[in-house]
């Protein structure tokens, strides 16, 4: 299946500052890449998605970026808050149609 | 928004029995359906891919004999554990995709996920 490689898989940061997560993904057919956010025992939920004709949406605090040609997207949140404190995943739908999914990113905002 | 479905939320087997969990996709007409197990602290990861009405495409190392994947139709998937090893214990969750959704057909959306204790 396809790749998808995602780092850190653990960030602290303090609350107001700035987190960004980045993911590399391998299939260059590609064409869609959302972010969820999960807790323990509970389903994804999505956050944010960018699809391969878009290089960057945002909504509120938060924004995703791609680029196509070195296949790796990013999100990004800015002013982070407590309630930010979670696991974070990228995921890429392949040219197959399937969906898989990064390795994870523990989030953790300081107070 | 659309919403998907899996039961049970929570069972717990013998082991040597099989366990059966069921997807339904509730106001949507799913077009393919992906099944997940997730272990604790790790990723998500793909079981199956299944498309109504064909088999079910398994990644690389999963038994499709040992999790029998069915898509009778096109809101409902079921995921069976048969003879089911104390190994097996995990959370299970499914996604469908809403192939007729805006812009793309690439709206997904996940069920409550399963755990599944094997004793």
């Amino acid at each position: 299946g396809e790749n998808v490689e995602q780092h850190p898989s653990t960030l602290s940061v303090q609350e107001g500052d700035s987190a960004v997560i980045k993911c590399t993904y391998s299939d260059s057919a590609s064409n869609y890449f959302p972010w969820y956010k999960q807790e323990l025992g509970k389903r994804p939920q999505l956050i944010i998605d960018i699809r391969s004709n878009v290089g960057e949406k945002k909504d509120q605090r938060i924004a995703v970026t791609l680029n196509k040609t070195a296949k790796h997207f990013s999100l990004h949140i800015t002013e982070t808050q407590p309630e930010d404190s979670a696991v974070y995943f990228c995921a890429v739908i392949t040219g197959a149609n399937n969906l898989f999914f990064g390795t994870g990113t523990r989030l953790t905002v300081i107070p | 928004g659309a919403v998907v479905s899996q039961h049970p939320s929570r069972v717990i087997c013998k082991s040597g029995t099989s366990v059966k969990i069921e997807c339904r996709s509730l106001d949507f007409q799913a077009t393919t359906m992906f099944w997940y197990r997730q272990f604790p602290k790790q990723s998500l990861m793909l079981m199956a891919t299944s498309n109504e009405g064909s088999k079910a495409t398994y990644e690389q190392g999963v038994e499709k004999d040992k999790f029998l994947i069915n898509h009778a139709s096109l809101t409902l998937s079921t995921l069976t554990v048969t003879s089911a090893h104390p190994e097996d214990s995990s959370f299970y969750i499914c996604s469908a995709r809403d192939g007729m959704s805006h812009p793309s057909g690439n709206t997904i959306y996940f069920g409550e996920g399963s755990w599944l204790t094997v004793v």
